[in-house]
């Protein structure tokens, strides 16, 4: 069963730091690109990044260009988000999703259930 | 970046209605477009990929058409289980983009 594990949200104040992490299991996990999708409360989903399965190519919605990294750890089968500098506006529920190919252009198949960064001073 | 636009932004159905929900392009993105389901509190759920594709597992009263700019999501004998908000998603470029959701109620 594969199972997406994300951890490391929480209350950040703004122009602070965050890092989260997605946990994989069930898949092979160097077999997929990963992508973070976002939620803001009572809206609709926001593409943040993705990675390829190598973690050779990674692409950001512009934003977020400049302000967060996406890097994946295949030996651990972890996927990471560094966001810093964070705004209001990144306020949000953050889904890890796995693309259903290794290519950075393919859709999400599986979602894991979300981790809530609050930005808020 | 391409815009995609869904209509309606809602609507209200009754247990074995067909609906059609459209999602418009800004420019062509080939086939290269997903729609997902989402109920309240829940992760999205992959429905159609590559845009007539149905998903592993999915039902097939669920079905996708369309190409370059315009796709329809086609529901065709509404299920209790369906009630939910659904989203287009462009994968062409790597700059991906949702549609703004469609919301389906129960009349």
């Amino acid at each position: 069963e594969v199972q997406l594990l994300e951890s490391g949200g929480g209350l950040v104040q703004p122009g602070g730091s965050l890092r989260l992490s997605c946990a994989a299991s069930g898949i092979t996990f160097s077999s997929y690109a990963m992508s973070w999708v976002r939620q803001a409360p009572g809206k609709g989903l926001e593409w943040v990044s993705v990675i390829s399965a190598s973690g050779g190519s990674t692409y950001y919605a512009d934003s977020v260009k400049g302000r967060f990294t996406v890097s994946r750890d295949n030996s651990k089968n972890t996927l990471d988000l560094q966001m810093n500098s964070l705004r209001a506006e990144d306020t949000a529920v953050y889904y890890c999703a796995k693309g259903k190919t290794a290519s950075s252009s393919s859709p999400s198949d599986y979602w894991g259930q979300g981790t809530l960064v609050t930005v808020s001073s | 970046d391409i815009q995609m636009t869904q209509s309606p932004s809602s609507l209200s159905a009754s247990v074995g209605d067909r609906v059609t929900i459209t999602c418009r392009a800004s420019q062509s993105i080939s086939s290269w477009l997903a729609w997902y389901q989402q109920r309240p509190g829940k992760a999205p759920k992959l429905l159609i990929y590559k845009a007539s594709s149905l998903e592993s597992g999915v039902p097939s009263r669920f079905s996708g058409s369309g190409s370059g700019t315009e796709f329809t999501l086609t529901i065709s004998s509404l299920q209790p289980d369906d009630f939910a908000t659904y989203y287009c998603q462009q994968y062409n470029s790597y700059s991906w983009t949702f549609g703004q959701g469609t919301k389906v109620e129960i009349k």
